[in-house]
């Protein structure tokens, strides 16, 4: 079955330093989406992407964040400057279509900014 | 606003018994509901879904039924097994405008964490 694949599984990083996380989406999926969990919290939503643009992003999502998609199978979230507050769990999900009920979630990145 | 939650936060069954975990949803404009299982290490799979306009949908050994009178969802597990064992999400969506590029945004809801003693 296609999965999602996220790299690394860990992150630990120092506050202010910039990191990158790494993804490849399902293959013939066009939407992709950053989420995120923090310990005990719900599952948050950052940004969707389609057609190489943002389609929507949350109040989390501020100037930190950026997504990009460098080649034909990756999507990459980047946070310029960590901050503490950042430590978490970083899910990417690709989906066929625009309608979001059956997001395919990736096995994650925990984030540990010290 | 919009938010999702849980009754129960924890719910704990014996193998072969029936689980129910409940969710409660305040946006009665949300089009979808959807039930994930996340198990430890891993990200959340999807289970089944729900429209609004419908009350009830069965997949394989998962009922969902929803009450938009009380704004209430439901997952029924039937014949629970170990590997049940996992986080339940909640969420709902509501669909993108038509015609424009605004998305549909996924809201979750806390969890509920289902252990199932062999």
């Amino acid at each position: 079955e296609p999965e999602v694949t996220q790299t690394p599984s860990h992150q630990v990083t120092q506050m202010g330093q910039e990191v990158i996380l790494r993804c490849v989406p399902i293959s013939n999926h066009l939407y992709f989406y950053w989420y995120r969990q923090i310990l005990g919290q719900k599952v948050e939503f950052l940004v969707s992407f389609y057609n190489n643009e943002i389609s929507e992003k949350s109040e989390i999502f501020d100037d930190q964040f950026s997504v990009e998609r460098p080649d034909g199978s990756n999507f990459t979230l980047k946070i310029r400057s960590t901050k503490l507050e950042d430590s978490a769990m970083y899910f990417c999900a690709s989906s066929e279509d625009r309608v979001r009920e059956k997001l395919f979630f990736g096995s994650g990145t925990q984030l540990s900014v010290l | 606003g919009e938010s999702v939650g849980l009754h129960l936060p924890t719910l704990s069954v014996q193998e072969g018994d029936n689980s129910i975990i409940n969710c409660a949803y305040s946006n009665s404009a949300s089009d979808y509901f959807i039930w994930y299982k996340q198990e430890s290490g891993k990200g959340p799979q999807f289970i089944i879904d729900i429209r609004s306009n419908m009350d009830k949908r069965q997949g394989q050994r998962v009922t969902v039924l929803l009450n938009k009178t009380v704004k209430h969802l439901s997952l029924q597990i039937a014949a629970t097994q170990p590997g049940d064992s996992a986080v339940y999400f909640c969420a709902e969506i509501s669909l993108p405008n038509a015609g424009g590029t605004s998305y549909g945004k996924l809201t979750f809801g806390q969890g509920t964490i289902l252990t199932v003693h062999p």
